[in-house]
């Protein structure tokens, strides 16, 4: 399968706990991007990577979340000290983007991650 | 502010029905304009649209980009139940995806 990859697909976790969540791009795609969903909304940018440096954040990104793609190949993100305001989907998404002047592809999406916080 | 508006957010059409969905954007630095379809997992992806005035199609699908206007809509002819879902529409920026918040479509048998 050459998709994009997440993992775990769902996590139920108590309050207060920290969980990761990883994503696998397509393998020759440049960009990943990492949004958030919930019911009835569609997805919210959180952060994006062009290779391994991670070039912008979202203010709805608070200090308890943590993303990172040390080889600019696979990304995980990390949500410490977890809040029931963090229950949502987590969707990883990937792209290649060319050089000034040349057409960007669209972003493929993984199935996403389902985060429940009890 | 960068944003996305689609309308209308919902709507119930009979199988065989013609539909319009439309999105309205303001993105800074704006380089194309995509339309995913989604059904209670990840969005999957239907078109890109990056000139203005020309008509992609697929299928019963199909969409257009209005780069004066700043929308785009996405037509479904001859509706089907397999077309239920909620249609997103994003514009792609220098940085990122700004989405709506989507349209859900329900076809009646």
């Amino acid at each position: 399968d050459t998709g994009v990859s997440q993992n775990p697909r769902h996590k139920i976790t108590k309050r207060g706990q920290n969980v990761t969540f990883r994503c696998d791009p397509i393998s020759e795609h440049n960009r990943l991007y990492w949004y958030r969903q919930t019911l009835g909304q569609g997805p919210e940018f959180l952060t994006y990577f062009q290779n391994e440096a991670q070039l912008e954040k979202s203010r709805l990104l608070s200090d308890r979340f943590s993303a990172e793609r040390p080889k600019g190949s696979f990304s995980t993100l990390e949500i410490q000290r977890t809040e029931q305001g963090d229950s949502a989907m987590y969707l990883c998404a990937s792209s290649f983007r060319r050089g000034l002047g040349r057409r960007d592809t669209e972003a493929f999406f993984g199935q996403g991650t389902r985060l429940t916080v009890v | 502010e960068d944003k996305v508006v689609q309308s209308p957010l919902s709507l119930v059409v009979h199988e065989g029905d013609t539909v319009t969905l439309n999105c309205s954007y303001e993105v800074t630095n704006f380089r194309s304009l995509l339309w995913y379809k989604q059904e209670k997992k990840a969005p999957t992806f239907l078109f890109m649209l990056t000139s203005s005035g020309i008509e992609k199609k697929s299928g019963r699908l199909s969409s257009i980009l209005d780069k004066k206007e700043l929308f785009s809509i996405l037509n479904i002819t001859a509706t089907q139940t397999g077309d239920s879902a909620v249609y997103l529409c994003a514009g792609l920026s220098g940085n990122q995806f700004y989405f709506g918040t989507g349209t859900s479509l329900t076809v009646i048998p």
